[in-house]
């Protein structure tokens, strides 16, 4: 079945730190969009990145469509980087499809 | 303005009750949807409205009822909820849905989602 897989799932960083988050997704796709989940659930649109490159600040995201997977940046972090990571799909149809998530903790 | 929001912030409600949860935007999307999301889990899809016509119910249960009044808003009506229907309650808009023969995705934006509790 269609499969969106995250790693790490879990990643403890000292501040100022740089860090790459891994999405896999098992089909070719329409969409891709990375978001950050704060403390208190709101998600928070980071990239709609369906294939190339983009960045935004200290965030930076490549999606290589034809090889499946996409990859989120996080340069020189900060403790309000933490909170965990999706990445969602669609492919092809109405739905979007959540990877599995990672968590990330930025440590003063 | 991409805002979505959300109302309650938090529920608690008891098995026997009846309460509704609601979804509002502003931005024009006539595409909108309730996302369930358990502790620990991502977001799993239960309900996706195009154009306030019922488009995909994830074969949730009856005690889940959605509604759209109209283009801007979207409710959950609940009923005789489970202890185990405890989770986070995400509403979602797009410009369109997309999919179909047309190849095209919209960026979905997400409301602050209500936390609910059933005791």
């Amino acid at each position: 079945g269609i499969q969106v897989e995250q790693s790490p799932p879990d990643l403890i960083l000292q501040e100022g730190a740089n860090s790459t988050l891994r999405c896999n997704f098992s089909d070719s796709v329409n969409n891709l969009q990375w978001f950050h989940q704060n403390p208190w659930g709101q998600l928070i649109n980071l990239f709609y990145i369906p294939s190339g490159t983009k960045q935004n600040g200290r965030l930076s995201a490549t999606t290589v469509a034809t090889e499946r997977y996409s990859l989120l940046y996080i340069s020189s972090s900060q403790t309000t980087d933490s909170g965990v990571y999706f990445c969602a799909v669609n492919f092809g149809n109405e739905k979007l499809t959540f990877g599995t998530g990672t968590r990330l903790t930025i440590i003063p | 303005d991409t805002e979505v929001t959300q109302t309650p912030k938090h529920l608690v409600m008891g098995m026997t009750n009846k309460k509704s949860l609601k979804c509002e935007q502003h931005m024009g999307h006539r595409a909108m949807y309730w996302y369930k999301q358990k502790a620990k889990k991502p977001p799993e899809l239960m309900f996706v409205y195009s154009y306030e016509k019922l488009s995909i119910n994830e074969s949730v249960p009856s005690r889940f009822s959605p509604e759209c009044p109209n283009s801007s808003l979207l409710n959950l009506h609940l009923h005789a909820l489970q202890p185990e229907d405890s989770a986070l309650y995400l509403c979602a808009s797009s410009l369109r849905t997309g999919g179909g023969t047309s190849g095209l995705s919209y960026e979905q934006y997400f409301g602050p989602g209500t936390r609910l509790t059933v005791t």
